[in-house]
């Protein structure tokens, strides 16, 4: 089993609507969870991090975690074309320090206009 | 903008050369994570380094090798260059170990 798991996509949404992006990991006592976004050509660009069971709202994001499920989501509402991109889960595994980031292979996601 | 810088930006190597990448952390963080991210792939893990030590290595072999200096930028090199280390290599710095990556630009390595 791979070790945090994203569908590869394309999930295209209509603009405004609610767009909606899974992830799942397999490390049950992983304890820091991160979502990026990453535009074609360019480098992740980190857009929200989760520690605890629940949801998390910034702006037009929520992210959603159940450890229980080992189950990290991101929602974006009101979604724009300007959010078409790739989006990547990333799972920090294990709850020692020097665990490495993991990453998902991103989800990619387009807004038509 | 991240604060983290990465030079070059793009490189062109022929198999079995060296080469030497640079990343300069953001101001106040102690650590810096590389990673390798090839075309359609999320970013693997290379190394990552916290106060000038290796911190935690990935699943790479060992002519992939590092460096932190005080002043907490890094360098990564890689020997005996082969076709497949062809990616984007990304450096990240964060505050602490736990703390959330903030990635620079990236080098683009291309392997003739």
């Amino acid at each position: 089993q791979k070790e945090v798991e994203q569908n590869s996509g394309p999930l295209s949404v209509p603009e405004g609507a609610i767009a909606s992006l899974n992830c799942t990991y397999s490390d049950r006592v992983s304890q820091s969870f991160f979502w990026y976004r990453q535009y074609s050509g360019k480098s992740p660009e980190l857009i929200m991090s989760i520690y605890s069971n629940g949801d998390k709202e910034d702006g037009r994001f929520t992210a959603q975690l159940n450890k229980a499920s080992q189950y990290v989501s991101l929602l974006i509402r009101d979604s724009q074309p300007s959010d078409s991109a790739t989006y990547l889960c990333a799972v920090k595994l294990g709850n020692s320090g020097n665990t490495p980031l993991v990453f998902g292979k991103g989800t990619r996601l387009s807004v038509i206009a | 903008e991240t604060g983290v810088t990465q030079s070059p930006t793009h490189l062109i190597k022929t198999r079995g050369q060296q080469v030497t990448l640079r990343c300069s952390s953001q101001s106040g963080h102690n650590t810096v994570s590389w990673y390798q991210q090839a075309l359609g792939q999320g970013p693997q893990f290379i190394f990552q380094y916290y106060r000038e030590e290796e911190n935690g290595r990935g699943n790479f072999p060992p002519r992939f090798s590092g460096l932190q200096f005080p002043n907490y930028s890094s360098e990564l090199n890689v020997n005996a260059l082969e076709l497949d280390d062809s990616a984007l290599y990304l450096c990240a710095s964060s505050l602490d170990t736990g703390q959330p990556q903030h990635f620079g630009d990236g080098t683009r390595l291309s392997i003739l």
